[in-house]
């Protein structure tokens, strides 16, 4: 199937620090999404990035997008203990209906 | 708005039972989708439904039937369930006009076949 693959699995880092996520993926795309899911929830849309964008931002969020090497990067700075989830990339595989996730990195953050 | 809700947020089946996962949206979406998430496999596409009256396969559709009568709802049907079914599902929708391709999910459902 046309999955992401995030990477690291898991990452344990203290408040303030920065935490990023990677994900790579197989095949061409229009966008790329990042969702959170906190324990024993749904998913949460947190930022969308289309195919022609190299980097984009949204509050302590920041996202960038290579296309030429299929991959992603999710930066979280100054992480909270709020930011403890897990996190997903979802790309849409050239077509806008359906999305296939990536397995997730779950993240915590300690005080 | 309530958003998308699920019912029951819990679930225990024995193998053979059959049984309906509900789904609704109150934001009039024309998009909805089943997943289902098992550990370490993260959200793997159930069904999907691009409008009232129009339903698709995703990559793990056996053992689920799935219609559209209505815009706000999308059931989710176990035919026959199976222990390989254990899963959390999540419905999810969407606007299908291309104004923006973010999904709302809802709470899951936990299902339990023994």
């Amino acid at each position: 199937s046309q999955q992401g693959e995030e990477d690291p699995q898991a990452l344990s880092i203290q408040e303030g620090e920065n935490a990023t996520m990677n994900c790579s993926y197989k095949t061409s795309i229009n966008n790329l999404q990042w969702y959170r899911q906190n324990s024993g929830r749904g998913l949460v849309h947190l930022i969308l990035i289309r195919s022609n964008e190299r980097e984009k931002h949204s509050g302590r969020l920041r996202v960038t997008l290579d296309t030429s090497k299929k991959s992603s990067s999710l930066l979280i700075t100054a992480s909270r203990a709020a930011d403890t989830a897990s996190y997903f990339c979802a790309t849409d595989g050239g077509g806008y209906s359906t999305l296939t996730f990536g397995k997730g990195t779950m993240l915590l953050v300690s005080p | 708005n309530a958003g998308v809700t699920q019912t029951p947020k819990f679930q225990v089946l024995k193998t053979g039972q059959s049984m309906t996962l509900q789904c609704a949206q109150d934001m009039n979406h024309e998009y909805m989708s089943w997943y289902r998430q098992d550990p370490g496999m993260g959200l793997r596409l159930i069904h999907y439904s691009v409008g009232a009256g129009i339903t698709d396969q995703g990559e793990v559709p056996n053992g689920y039937n799935v219609s559209r009568s209505t815009t706000e709802d999308f059931p989710l049907r176990l035919l026959s369930a199976a222990p390989s079914q254990t899963s959390v599902y999540f419905c999810a929708s969407m606007v299908a006009d291309g104004s923006s391709y973010e999904q709302y999910f809802g709470p899951g459902t936990r299902l339990t076949v023994t």
